[in-house]
């Protein structure tokens, strides 16, 4: 199946900003691929932040953002806060299967 | 207020199997594709299975084809996954998620496959 690649970490100052980006085996991530982003704490099961590329669900802090760029899809957090050091993960879908990205660390330092 | 409950998981031996359950309440299960999805120990998340609203389709990691079934019984709100001749890979907690854009989670369940 599909592969889909996630920076394995990142690192952005308190208040800055950074770009998470989600590529895909088979070539470009498209809004086909429907993009979805997830944030998952220590402990705790994920919390979905994005779908369908950039859409926000209601709980989801305005600081986040989703786009494609570059032929991948791309999480922006503008204005980091303490409480943004997490685990975020990508999700494609190709028709019916669904496939993860290997996840990225940010930390928030 | 949306909740999605799993059981059923526990400690098997290789070549055992488990009926995993997700209840769901709070929201209209049956206009909702469904998804299971685990995570092994210190690991990433991974999609194994899911099933449309109907039950008429369902989808399978490769990894699992064969040997996992998802289905779902709307009358219920309720969602499974049978695992059967499982492998010391599968250990994992394994999370139900789905209703609108996957915003839903349980807090997963943890299967353990050990001899």
């Amino acid at each position: 199946q599909a592969v889909v690649t996630q920076e394995p970490s990142l690192t952005v100052s308190p208040g800055g900003t950074v770009t998470l980006t989600c590529g895909f085996s088979t070539g470009d991530v498209t809004s086909t691929h429907y993009p979805y982003w997830f944030q998952q704490k220590p402990g705790q099961a994920p919390t979905s932040l994005i779908y369908d590329t950039s859409d926000k669900h209601s709980w989801t802090p305005a600081r986040f953002s989703g786009s494609l760029l570059g032929g991948k899809a791309a999480l922006t957090l503008s204005g980091a806060q303490p409480e943004d050091e997490a685990d975020y993960y990508c999700l494609l879908t190709y028709g019916g299967p669904w496939v993860f990205g290997g996840g990225t660390r940010l930390t928030v330092l | 207020e949306v909740h999605l409950v799993e059981s059923g998981g526990g400690l098997v031996q290789p070549g055992g199997s488990l009926r995993l359950s997700c209840a769901a309440s709070g929201f209209t299960f049956s206009n909702f594709w469904m998804n299971w999805v685990r995570q092994a120990p210190g690991k990433g998340l991974e999609w194994v299975a899911n099933i449309k609203e109907d039950g008429s389709d369902k989808y399978y990691v490769d990894s699992v084809k064969g040997r996992f079934t998802v289905s779902r019984d709307n009358a219920k709100n309720s969602l499974y996954l049978q695992m059967n001749s499982l492998r010391v890979e599968d250990t994992a907690v394994y999370y139900c998620a789905g209703g609108p854009y996957c915003g839903y989670w349980g807090q997963g369940t943890l299967a353990t496959v050990s001899s």
